[in-house]
């Protein structure tokens, strides 16, 4: 089957400290890969995607890129702030389906300042 | 633009009562997605919607559990009878037809479930 296996957290950084959260996959066709960021009291919103091998995804200072041969998609950002604080969720879905993410469990980050 | 519209943002009920959630997702998208999260079990993909037509729902919990789309401007979510373990955020997603290789949702605030 598809899943999505996160970096468990939490993780706290102090400012302007580098990010990795670390993601890898399983699938069964060719999937497409993103990033989904929570915010305190909201929904998930889209940070980020890929959809083919050696894509690079980026915003907002984040990047991540698509590693067939690893099946990973880490997310990295060089330097956070506290605004970044957040809980963050890879996911991925197969482009010849229906728009079915299947989601990691989620890493929760906090910046302090 | 108005986004994915959910209500109630908190619902605070007694176990055994009905409890409804709404949904208005956004327009001229064709699919509806409505999830559940919480701390135990992270987001969990409860049923979705295909042009108002319930396409999987093998994440429903149990019977007690239902939804519907009558049209493509609303759905909604029911529990009956609820239970403290229902007591989750319940998040409401629409997202563009089949083949957009972007997939991305679109999702609502949450519906905040405290089940008694």
């Amino acid at each position: 089957g598809n899943s999505v296996t996160q970096m468990e957290g939490p993780v706290t950084l102090s400012e302007e400290a580098f990010l990795t959260i670390n993601c890898t996959y399983t699938a069964t066709g060719y999937p497409s890969l993103f990033w989904y960021v929570q915010y305190p009291g909201e929904g998930l919103q889209l940070l980020l995607k890929a959809t083919k091998a050696d894509d690079k995804g980026s915003n907002k200072g984040f990047e991540a890129t698509y590693r067939k041969e690893t099946t990973s998609f880490h997310l990295e950002k060089g330097s956070v702030q506290v605004s970044d604080s957040a809980v963050y969720f890879c996911a991925l879905t197969l482009i010849q389906g229906a728009q079915k993410l299947v989601f990691g469990q989620g890493t929760r980050l906090t910046i302090n300042p | 633009d108005a986004g994915v519209i959910q209500s109630p943002r908190h619902e605070v009920t007694e176990m055994g009562q009905e409890v409804t959630l709404r949904c208005k997702p956004i327009s001229g998208h064709d699919y509806l997605f409505w999830y559940r999260q919480t701390m135990m079990r992270g987001l969990e993909l409860l049923i979705y919607f295909n042009n108002n037509v319930p396409i999987d729902d093998s994440g429903m919990p149990e019977d007690r559990f239902s939804a519907k789309m009558p049209n493509a401007s609303f759905s909604t979510l029911k529990i009956q009878p609820s239970e403290p373990r229902d007591s989750a955020v319940y998040f409401c997603a629409s997202s563009f037809r089949a083949g957009d290789p972007t997939g991305e949702l679109f999702f609502g605030e949450g519906s905040r479930l405290t089940v008694l």
